[in-house]
């Protein structure tokens, strides 16, 4: 069964330096998504992409975010100078190309800790 | 905006008994999908079950039923025969409609379900 791939499992960066979090979305999807989960809080939605762009983001995605799909496979988030406050479990999903599809498949996350 | 509210941050069960987790949502829309997520300790995200808000039937997948009711906007998760490995954290989640199919999925604040043996 196809499923959204997410790496490094596990990131350990300085405040202040960039990181890129990086997914592989299931192949014929079309839909891509950024979620974070701060420790012990619930899911909250950052960002949605489509064609090559942004869809929709949240208050979160200010300018320190960015998304990019730069090869036709990968969807990466860049997190431009890190803050103590954006460790989070950061959750990649993806959804089907007909608007009845619905369903997003998420990642296993990616776990950022900044120090 | 939707909101999801999930008010018991906690419950348990006894292995082998029935369950409820509830949600609570609030929308202007009339159509719209809703689901539970299963979040274990490995922290993956997994989807349990998802209900149509047109469809009156109430979603059923195995063990996990939910009770739909629009009226009310109450959508809760119903584990029967529970089982060790069904302890996780379950947020119930909230989509909208659109032409696009890309709207976001908006959570609740979870319930951690413990199972007693």
């Amino acid at each position: 069964e196809p499923e959204v791939t997410q790496t490094p499992s596990h990131q350990v960066t300085q405040m202040g330096q960039e990181v890129i979090l990086r997914c592989v979305p299931i192949s014929n999807h079309l839909y891509f998504y950024w979620y974070r989960q701060i420790l012990g809080q619930k899911v909250e939605f950052l960002v949605s992409f489509y064609n090559n762009e942004i869809s929709e983001k949240s208050e979160i995605f200010d300018d320190q975010f960015s998304v990019e799909r730069p090869d036709g496979s990968n969807f990466t988030l860049k997190i431009r100078s890190t803050k103590l406050e954006d460790s989070a479990m950061y959750f990649c999903a993806s959804s089907g190309g007909l608007a009845e599809s619905y369903e997003q498949y998420f990642g296993p996350g990616t776990r950022l800790t900044v120090t | 905006a939707q909101t999801v509210t999930q008010s018991q941050p906690e419950m348990s069960v006894q292995e082998a008994e029935t369950v409820t987790l509830s949600c609570t949502y609030d929308t202007s829309e009339s159509d719209y999908y809703l689901f539970w997520y299963k979040q274990p300790p490995s922290r993956q995200m997994i989807l349990v079950i998802r209900q149509e808000a047109y469809k009156q039937q109430n979603a059923t997948e195995n063990r996990f039923s939910v009770n739909f009711q629009k009226a009310a906007k109450s959508f809760s998760l119903k584990i029967s025969d529970s089982q060790l490995g069904d302890a996780a954290m379950y947020f119930c989640a909230y989509r909208a409609i659109s032409n696009f199919g890309n709207e976001k999925l908006t959570f609740g604040t979870g319930t951690r379900l413990t199972i007693i043996p």
